[in-house]
């Protein structure tokens, strides 16, 4: 079955420290996977997406994320993190429908508090 | 948002009582989605159309139709409101199409949050 695991609830960091959002996959075929962050009350807004090529994509505000394809995971990460990250976070992964369509399957989400 | 609107906002209504939400967008894609998201399950796929008058059920769609006459519409209807359906309803669009499209990125709108009493 085609699935995407976030294994953490929550992150906690302190500003300024490196963070990591974990992100690891099941999906036959090629896997196109994708961030997202959703700020309270507001949609999901796309941070980065992998599609084929360098295993680390750079993304937006700062946000990078590194593919490893032994080891099923697109894990989110960031050199230096800020109040201002503090949000819930999720991972999603592209699957077939059926006709030959594709869907978005994402993870249950990691909100990630970095404190001042 | 990505030119993306959805109305209402915020909506409470009463268990049995039909409810329409609806989606709209300027960006002429052809791709729509509805999903709803709940605390522990992320974003689940209710409905999705590949074009005017085209579309397909997701994984909880249950409860739920759909209708897109125009390009730029996309409605969702609970035909009988229940509890089970209180949550915040997302559309989206782009992506999901066939090999040409599959590297497109979704893009989401705003949210209806929505209570059944």
């Amino acid at each position: 079955a085609q699935s995407v695991a976030q294994p953490e609830d929550q992150v906690n960091v302190a500003e300024g420290n490196p963070l990591t959002v974990k992100c690891t996959y099941s999906v036959s075929g090629n896997p196109y996977l994708f961030w997202y962050v959703q700020y309270p009350n507001r949609g999901l807004q796309f941070l980065l997406k992998y599609i084929t090529g360098d295993n680390l994509v750079k993304g937006s505000y700062g946000f990078e994320a590194e593919f490893n394809k032994s080891q099923t995971s697109f894990h989110l990460k960031k050199p230096s993190a800020l109040v201002s990250d503090s949000a819930l976070y999720f991972c999603a992964v592209r699957a077939s429908v059926s006709g030959g369509y594709n869907k978005l399957i994402f993870g249950a989400g990691t909100r990630l508090a970095v404190h001042p | 948002d990505a030119g993306i609107t959805q109305s209402p906002r915020h909506k409470v209504t009463e268990t049995g009582t039909p409810v329409t939400l609806r989606c709209h967008q300027t960006e002429n894609h052809r791709y729509m989605y509805w999903y709803r998201q709940d605390p522990g399950h992320g974003l689940r796929l209710i409905h999705y159309s590949y074009g005017v008058k085209d579309t397909d059920k997701g994984e909880v769609s249950d409860g739920y139709s759909v209708s897109r006459s125009k390009t730029e519409d996309f409605l969702l209807t609970l035909e009988s409101a229940t509890s089970s359906q209180t949550s915040v309803y997302f559309c989206a669009i782009g992506g999901g199409g066939r090999a040409s499209s599959i590297q497109e990125t979704q893009y989401f709108g705003p949210g209806t949050r929505l209570l059944v009493l």
